[in-house]
C-alpha cells in the first residue's frame, strides 16, 4: 500500500517571502501521480499543482512549483512570493496511474501554512 | 459552471442513528469519491462510484455505504453511529473513472453525540 508523509505539521513564512512543504511517499509503482491541494478554512480542497510521475521537469503553476526527485520519493512544494491568502492547509496526495489504486487518493497529514503580515 | 454541491453543511447526530449525506457533482462529471476527514486518521477515502457502481472501497465497517444515481448525484449513509463518526465527510467529482483531476465539494461536518 502507499503511503505519504508529511514530516512539518506547521509551517510559517513572512509575506512576500519564499517557503517549502515537504513530502515523501512509499510506493513500489513506477506511473502515478502526485499532488498538493490546500484546504483553507473554507474546508473546500483545492488542488494547487500536480505531477506526472513520467515527467523529467517539475510542474509549476504561477508562484507554485515543486521539486519532484523520483528516486528518493521526494515531492516539495514552494510557494514564491507568499500571500496571505497562501495560509491553509497543504495536503500532499498520491494516486496511481492504473488499477484499483487509480480510483483513489492517498493524503499525508497536511502541513499547516501560516503567512505573518 | 457550478462546483461540487454537498448538503447539508452541518449535522448533528445522536450516537445510534442514521445519517445520510448527499452530494451533487459538477455538471457531466460521473465519477464520485467520498473521503472522511478526522483530526486523528487524517484523510480517508471511503468509496467511488462511477456509473451508478460502486468501483472501489476503503478500509470502514458496512456501517459506511453509499449510491449513486442515474444523475450522477451519490448519496452516502452511515447506520447505527458511533462517537467516532464525527468528522468532516468530502465529496470529489471527476469526469471519469481513473480522471486525476479530482474537484471537491465543502464537505459536511457531522457531529455524533
Amino acid at each position: 500500500a502507499q503511503t505519504v508523509t508529511q514530516s512539518q505539521p506547521e509551517m510559517s513564512v513572512q509575506e512576500a517571502e519564499t517557503v517549502t512543504l515537504s513530502c515523501t511517499y512509499d510506493t513500489s509503482e513506477s506511473d502515478y501521480y502526485l499532488f498538493w491541494y490546500k484546504q483553507p478554512p473554507s474546508r473546500q480542497m483545492i488542488l494547487v499543482i500536480r505531477q506526472e510521475a513520467y515527467k523529467q521537469q517539475n510542474a509549476t503553476e504561477n508562484r507554485f512549483s515543486v521539486n519532484f526527485q523520483k528516486a528518493a520519493k521526494s515531492f516539495s512544494l514552494k510557494i514564491s512570493d507568499s500571500q496571505l491568502g497562501d495560509a491553509a492547509m497543504y495536503f500532499c496526495a498520491y494516486r496511481s496511474a492504473w488499477g484499483q489504486g487509480a480510483q483513489k487518493l492517498v493524503f499525508g497529514q497536511g502541513t499547516r501554512l501560516t503567512i505573518n503580515p | 459552471k457550478a462546483g461540487v454541491t454537498q448538503t447539508p453543511r452541518y449535522l448533528i447526530k445522536t450516537r445510534g442513528q442514521q445519517v445520510t449525506l448527499s452530494c451533487s457533482p459538477i455538471s457531466g462529471h460521473r465519477s464520485v469519491s467520498w473521503y472522511q476527514q478526522t483530526p486523528g486518521q487524517g484523510l480517508q477515502f471511503l468509496f467511488e462510484y462511477f456509473s451508478e457502481t460502486q468501483r472501489n472501497k476503503g478500509n470502514f465497517p458496512g456501517r459506511f455505504s453509499g449510491r449513486q444515481f442515474s444523475n450522477s448525484r451519490s448519496e452516502m449513509n452511515v447506520s447505527t453511529l458511533e462517537l467516532g463518526d464525527s468528522a468532516l465527510y468530502l465529496c470529489a467529482s471527476s469526469l471519469a473513472l481513473m480522471n486525476t483531476e479530482a474537484f471537491f465539494g465543502q464537505g459536511t461536518r457531522l457531529t455524533v453525540v
